[in-house]
């Protein structure tokens, strides 16, 4: 079972509005990852996290995406104005810091534009 | 940049015989990690296999994979596949190059058929 917790499991908004989905990592794992996969189940890397900081994150997310990782709150994810080219099953990950370290996946988000 | 390429998108297999998915990559760097990933039908994906020492054979629940760097290549195979194992493989690496974020290949969906 998963110890990265995700939520909502589904997301459904319209074009244009907010989406907001959360993550609470795994105890103990400071480095969060955000990845969009898509219909073809590609993964995409949207933004990542040790503790509060960013450590990376690509052009989509800098423009019309928001996340943050507050001390002692989930995580989260926020579309500011929604496309339809954000449906997609977003992926939260967690590791361990230092090195090339395995990823722990929650179950992700599933957003549907309509 | 570094990529990494997983040339089938989808293996079909008779169960009970060998399965393999190819995995090959680009990268600069000497010091990098290997990693298998699957998932399952929605569930979330999970590491199946990590290496990064050359020419050593890893093994996990009856998958096996060999890191081979003379010819950039991380192949998962299974001597004998059951119909538990359709699911969704990913190869990813990851180096310094990319601050230990993974690099993913595009995906095998892999379907045992009886």
């Amino acid at each position: 079972n998963s110890k990265v917790i995700q939520t909502p499991r589904y997301l459904v908004k319209g074009q244009g509005q907010k989406a907001k989905m959360r993550c609470i990592p795994e105890k103990g794992h400071p480095v969060v990852f955000w990845y969009q996969q898509n219909k073809n189940n590609e993964f995409k890397f949207l933004i990542n996290f040790q503790n509060q900081e960013v450590l990376q994150q690509i052009d989509m997310t800098e423009k019309r995406f928001s996340a943050e990782c507050p001390s002692n709150s989930p995580c989260s994810l926020e579309i500011q104005s929604s496309e339809a080219g954000d449906s997609a099953l977003y992926l939260c990950a967690s590791s361990l810091a230092g090195g090339p370290e395995r990823l722990f996946f929650g179950h992700g988000t599933k957003l549907s534009v309509l | 940049g570094d990529s990494v390429t997983q040339t089938e998108g989808l293996v079909t297999v008779t169960e009970g015989l060998p399965v393999k998915l190819n995995c090959t990559y680009q990268t600069t760097y000497l010091t990098i990690a290997f990693f298998w990933y699957v998932q399952y039908l929605n569930e979330a994906p999970q590491v199946l296999l990590k290496s990064s020492t050359d020419n050593k054979r890893t093994e996990h629940q009856g998958f096996h994979a060999t890191l081979h760097k003379s010819s950039s290549s991380f192949h998962l195979q299974k001597s004998s596949a059951q119909l538990s194992d359709s699911a969704l493989y990913y190869c990813a690496l990851s180096d310094r190059s990319s601050n230990y974020q993974l690099i993913w290949g595009s995906g095998t969906k892999l379907i045992i058929k009886p």
